[in-house]
């Protein structure tokens, strides 16, 4: 079956220290997201990328950063200068050109500050 | 610029009545609207879209919502509630092609069902 696969699904992220949010879709979908949540916020847009080798800032961009080199990989990386890393990360994806279609999410990465 | 509001963060039912659950937009023109729903440490599922077509809407699981363009809202409703719809629901809204380019999709803030047995 189809789908995006997150991993890993809980994550522990020491002081200073950056580390990396994996997103996998074999729907062979062009466009990717990344999406923050926290309690009572909704999901703010971190980065997204249309095309490989592409991608642009979403609304909460600081401290994170994200590379596009396969169509079917988008991976976030949270950087020490991210100073309140702890939320639940997910990603989707959508057909390019698919505005009135539904983006396909992931099961999302639990980030958590040891 | 585009902002989804939904009314009470909160939602509490009995089992067997009316789900209610609200949400406003506001956009320059007629926007794409979806409802999605998340289960506890899962990923976002699509209910519904609303996309220009009909203004009543039917998704999966005995959902509905009405597109009232006049009211700038896209309520969700079902008529019976049952356990297995406790989850967190979130509206979320798109701006049309022609306004941009990728899709943008901006959510609201989330609505928590609890339905007592």
């Amino acid at each position: 079956d189809g789908g995006i696969t997150q991993s890993p699904k809980y994550l522990f992220r020491k002081e200073g220290q950056n580390v990396t949010l994996s997103c996998e879709q074999n729907l062979n979908h062009d466009a990717m997201y990344w999406y923050r949540q926290d309690p009572g916020q909704g999901l703010r847009l971190i980065y997204y990328s249309q095309i490989v080798n592409d991608f642009q800032k979403g609304d909460i961009a600081e401290g994170y950063s994200v590379s596009r080199e396969k169509k079917e990989s988008f991976p976030l990386t949270v950087t020490s200068a991210q100073k309140n890393p702890t939320a639940f990360y997910l990603c989707a994806s959508i057909i390019r050109g698919g505005s009135n279609q539904p983006q396909h999410f992931g099961d999302g990465t639990r980030l958590s500050i040891l | 610029a585009q902002s989804v509001t939904q009314l009470g963060s909160h939602v509490s039912v009995s089992e067997g009545a009316l789900v209610l659950l609200r949400c406003n937009y506001s956009s320059s023109v007629p926007p794409y609207l979806f409802w999605y729903v998340q289960y506890p440490n899962q990923g976002l599922q699509l209910l519904l879209k609303y996309t220009s077509a009909a203004t009543l809407v039917k998704g999966i699981n005995g959902f509905e919502a009405e597109f009232k363009k006049s009211e700038t809202s896209f309520h969700l409703t079902k008529p019976s509630a049952h356990m297995s719809d406790a989850a967190e629901y979130f509206c979320a809204v798109s701006d049309p092609p022609q306004v941009q380019g990728a899709q943008k999709l901006v959510f609201g803030q989330g609505t928590r069902l609890t339905i007592n047995p």
